[in-house]
């Protein structure tokens, strides 16, 4: 079954830092374009960040709301990628789902998605 | 930044009704639209992909139209199962966008 954990979510106080994980199975990552969306509570969702495959070298992109804060990176010896958060803010709270599209076709969709981990910041 | 707006908010429809989601672009994506599916405590699921494509898993019941900027997500015979969220998501270029969300209750 093609599938995505994420985890790594949790408590932490404003300006804190937290890392989150995502683990593939049932499929190679290094094919893909992995990305982060997330939704903060009662709200819709919000593309966070993406990284591209090897033969894009690694490329990323960002929310302006998360850029200079956030780094998202891969492992694909580990069939693993993940989201460095820093700095947080309080509305940075919500949950957080990994998932990818393809890098292979020309139109793209995100899928599949982790079940999502939940990010509270807060004092 | 593509803004991507649906309509409407909410709707309330009957068992075998038909439903109607719209979703608009701030600029044309050409067929660069997704359609997700998003039940309470749930992740989305993919409904509709490339403006028309349905996933093998998704009933025939779900279809998507539209081109350019304007697009459609047409549920032919709501099923209570149906009730869920229901977002569109611009592929054409990052920041990638999403609507809104349309809420589908079952009367």
């Amino acid at each position: 079954e093609v599938q995505l954990v994420d985890s790594g979510g949790g408590l932490v106080q404003p300006g804190g830092s937290l890392t989150l994980s995502c683990a593939a199975s049932g499929f190679s990552l290094s094919d893909s374009v992995i990305h982060w969306v997330r939704q903060a509570p009662g709200k819709g969702l919000e593309w966070v960040a993406r990284i591209r495959s090897k033969p894009r070298n690694y490329a990323t992109d960002y929310a302006a709301s998360v850029t200079g804060r956030f780094t998202i990176f891969r492992d694909d010896s580990k069939n693993t990628a993940g989201l460095q958060m820093n700095s947080l803010k309080t509305e940075d709270t919500a949950v957080y789902y990994c998932t990818r599209t393809m890098s292979s076709t020309a139109f793209n969709w995100f899928d599949p998605w982790g079940p999502g981990t939940l990010v509270t910041v807060s004092s | 930044d593509i803004q991507m707006t649906q309509s409407p908010s909410s709707l309330s429809a009957s068992v075998g009704d038909r439903v109607t989601v719209t979703c608009r672009a701030s600029r044309r994506i050409n067929n660069y639209l997704n359609w997700y599916q998003q039940k309470p405590g749930r992740a989305p699921k993919l409904l509709i992909y490339a403006a028309s494509t349905l996933p093998s898993d998704v009933p025939s019941r779900f279809s998507g139209s539209g081109s350019g900027a304007d697009f459609t997500l047409t549920i032919t015979s709501l099923q209570p199962e149906d009730s869920a969220t229901y977002y569109c998501q611009q592929s054409i270029s990052a920041p990638l966008t999403f609507g809104q969300g349309t809420n589908v209750e079952i009367k």
